[in-house]
């Protein structure tokens, strides 16, 4: 099976500019989470989404937010680009079996503001 | 919310030797507690996961260990090898006994020294 795959796996935006990161789950895993990570806050949730809903959000300002389609593959979007939104963003799929849920990480996208 | 707390942050070991790392939580309503191994330049990687209705579970030279009362879990590896350098990060949750809204230590440096 194919991992998680995000694209594009590298970015450069200027202060200001908007941005739109794209994830696509493994096959049949229905729940897509997204994670900023950066070297002074380390790995934070941003939010998460299962069959088109956001199901569960963490501590981040209204300008990130995402979606999810029909066919599990989700994006996030970040507004108005500030320098500190320079991170690796995570997106992690995840499957339930037995009722119990595991995550699997994407290899990220490097966003770098200037 | 949660906190989790890892320790050491860099630890070095000779290659044949173990490694230990630590991890407390905050939140005791935490059940589920997995384990990622990040490579440079890829993302994090499931090694190993345990949850809160067992206290101890292995797999070959990986082993975690959960001690619900005092809110602690560790990761041993046995007879580290070179392709065991990398950072681990451990993590908990508490959502719907799942594995969404992962909260995550800061990670460990772990150095194999041939």
């Amino acid at each position: 099976k194919a991992g998680v795959t995000q694209t594009p796996r590298y970015l450069i935006k200027t202060r200001g500019q908007q941005v739109t990161l794209s994830c696509s789950p493994i096959s049949g895993h229905r729940s897509v989470s997204w994670y900023q990570q950066t070297p002074g806050q380390g790995l934070q949730f941003l939010f998460e989404y299962f069959s088109e809903t956001q199901r569960n959000k963490g501590n981040f300002p209204g300008r990130f937010s995402g979606r999810q389609f029909s066919n599990s593959r989700s994006e996030m979007n970040v507004s108005t680009l500030e320098l500190g939104d320079s991170a690796l963003y995570l997106c992690a799929s995840s499957l339930v079996a037995g009722g119990e849920e595991t995550q699997y990480f994407g290899p990220g996208t490097r966003l770098l503001v200037l | 919310g949660e906190n989790v707390e890892q320790h050491p942050s860099t630890l070095s070991v000779q290659e044949g030797d173990s490694a230990v790392i630590k991890c407390t939580y905050s939140d005791s309503a935490s059940n589920y507690f997995p384990w990622y191994k990040q490579e440079l330049g890829k993302g994090p990687q499931l090694i190993i996961d345990i949850r809160s209705n067992v206290g101890e579970k292995k797999d070959q030279r990986i082993a975690v260990t959960l001690n619900k009362t005092a809110k602690h879990f560790s990761l041993h590896i046995t007879e580290t090898q070179p392709e065991d350098s990398a950072v681990y990060f451990c993590a908990a949750s508490n959502k719907r006994g799942g594995a969404d809204g992962l909260t995550f230590g800061k990670g460990t440096h772990l150095i194999i020294q041939p």
